[in-house]
């Protein structure tokens, strides 16, 4: 079956722009997560969405990153006024239920890139 | 969530058994061992999971400490494809439970 997608797969934008990162989870899978992972680290968690609210989003940087997930399925991450330092691959999971024993199941990210 | 610590790297040749250990000396009871991996441009994938008992799966197997401060993933014959980095991670079992992922350990696999 379909496993999460994530769209674009790649992303140049310039310093000060604005982006918009689209993921689809696997279908029925009510727990979505948003990660971030620099160059030689492991990823870092951003925001979980349990349905359409976000239940956790303790690990956003600052305001300029917002995430919604309307309809309970595609969630978008969006980010205002782009730095250097947000380039880095922005990853998505989903999850049946949200349950910690669940298995997250991750898409292939995001690459951005700020010029 | 509690730390997990890990070796950066290591390496083993290939159709040898591979031992990748994990150091949890802060678990609490109510957490889960899981294993993912993450294959190079790609996004990390499940491995395995387990809370006392030792673990089997197609995949691999995972061994538990009696006392859970520590645990290893077993892979039983590694293949050129297990190039990977695999991850250790400790997850609660309520809702809500992101995962803290460290740098993990860097496996390379040896023709």
């Amino acid at each position: 079956g379909a496993g999460v997608s994530q769209t674009p797969s790649n992303k140049v934008t310039e310093k000060g722009k604005y982006v918009e990162l689209r993921c689809d989870p696997i279908s029925g899978h009510t727990a979505l997560y948003w990660y971030r992972q620099s160059l030689g680290q492991g990823p870092e968690f951003l925001i979980y969405f349990q349905g359409t609210g976000a239940a956790d989003d303790s690990g956003l940087p600052n305001d300029r990153f917002f995430a919604v997930r309307p309809e309970g399925s595609v969630s978008t991450l969006k980010i205002q006024r782009t730095e250097r330092g947000d380039s880095a691959v922005y990853l998505c999971a989903s999850s049946l239920t949200g349950r910690g024993t669940d298995t997250q199941y991750f898409g292939p990210g995001t690459r951005l890139t700020v010029l | 969530d509690a730390k997990t610590t890990q070796p950066n790297s290591m390496e083993s040749n290939e159709e040898e058994p591979v031992h990748l250990p994990c150091n949890h000396s802060t678990i609490s009871g109510t957490d889960y061992i899981h294993w993912y991996r993450q294959l190079p441009s790609q996004g990390p994938e499940y491995v395995i999971h387990g809370l006392t008992s030792n673990v089997n799966n197609r995949m691999a197997s995972l061994a538990i400490a009696e006392d859970r401060k520590s645990s290893t993933l077993i892979l039983h014959r590694a293949t050129l494809r297990d190039a990977a980095v695999y991850y250790c991670i400790l997850r609660a079992f309520n809702y809500g439970q992101n995962f803290v992922f460290g740098p993990g350990t860097r496996l390379s696999v040896l023709p």
